[in-house]
């Protein structure tokens, strides 16, 4: 089992559709979850960042972690075709005094048509 | 500067080259870090530098890999006798404090002909 599992997609909405995209992951260390956005042809940039179990909300985008069913979520709202990309989760642990490399998920493609 | 810079951008090589990719970080984040990203892959770590710290070479799938970060800056990642099993983007990233995550540049795209 892969540490973090993630559905490739594609998945294809309309626009103004709320989209809810999702990671499984087996390590219980994980604490700190993180949601990139990766444009074609461009680096990944960071879109949401929350610590531990909770929501966190930043305008159309709502990030959820559930530590206890080793799940997290990434919520859209009022989806645009500017949002069609590929979403990747990433997560890391505290080790000793420090913090562990990030683990990525494999991505999922969004596709918003007009 | 104002991102993580990458170059180049773009690399078409012959089997059996050696090749140099280089990251310029954001001025003051500490911590850089490289990533591998295939089709269908994701992001696979490679190496990870902190500050005056020994690297963490731990990702490097052989030993025709290395990197070195001079001056705490720029880093350099070296192939050496490429194979066509490397054709990746290479990702560079940089941070100051991890928790917070990574910015990442652009990438070099390179292909081994």
């Amino acid at each position: 089992q892969k540490e973090v599992e993630q559905d490739p997609g594609p998945l294809s909405v309309p626009e103004g559709a709320i989209v809810s995209l999702n990671c499984t992951y087996s390590n219980s260390a994980f604490q700190y979850f993180m949601w990139y956005r990766q444009y074609s042809r461009k680096g990944p940039e960071l879109l949401m960042y929350t610590y531990s179990s909770g929501n966190k909300e930043d305008g159309r985008f709502t990030a959820q972690v559930d530590k206890s069913s080793k799940y997290i979520s990434l919520f859209i709202r009022d989806s645009q075709p500017s949002d069609s990309a590929t979403y990747l989760c990433a997560m890391s642990a505290k080790i000793n005094s420090g913090y562990s490399t990030l683990t990525f998920g494999k991505g999922t493609m969004l596709l918003v048509s007009p | 500067g104002a991102g993580v810079s990458q170059s180049p951008s773009n690399k078409v090589t012959e089997k059996g080259k050696d090749v140099e990719l280089r990251c310029d970080p954001i001025s003051g984040h500490t911590a850089l870090y490289w990533y591998r990203q295939s089709l269908g892959q994701g992001l696979e770590f490679l190496i990870y530098f902190q500050g005056n710290s020994a690297p963490d070479k731990s990702g490097l799938p052989s030993d025709r890999f290395s990197a070195e970060r001079t001056g705490g800056s720029v880093s350099t990642l070296t192939i050496q006798r490429t194979q066509q099993e490397d054709s990746a983007v290479y990702l560079c990233a940089s941070s100051l404090d991890p928790r917070n995550g990574y910015t990442f540049g652009s990438g070099t795209r390179l292909t081994v002909v």
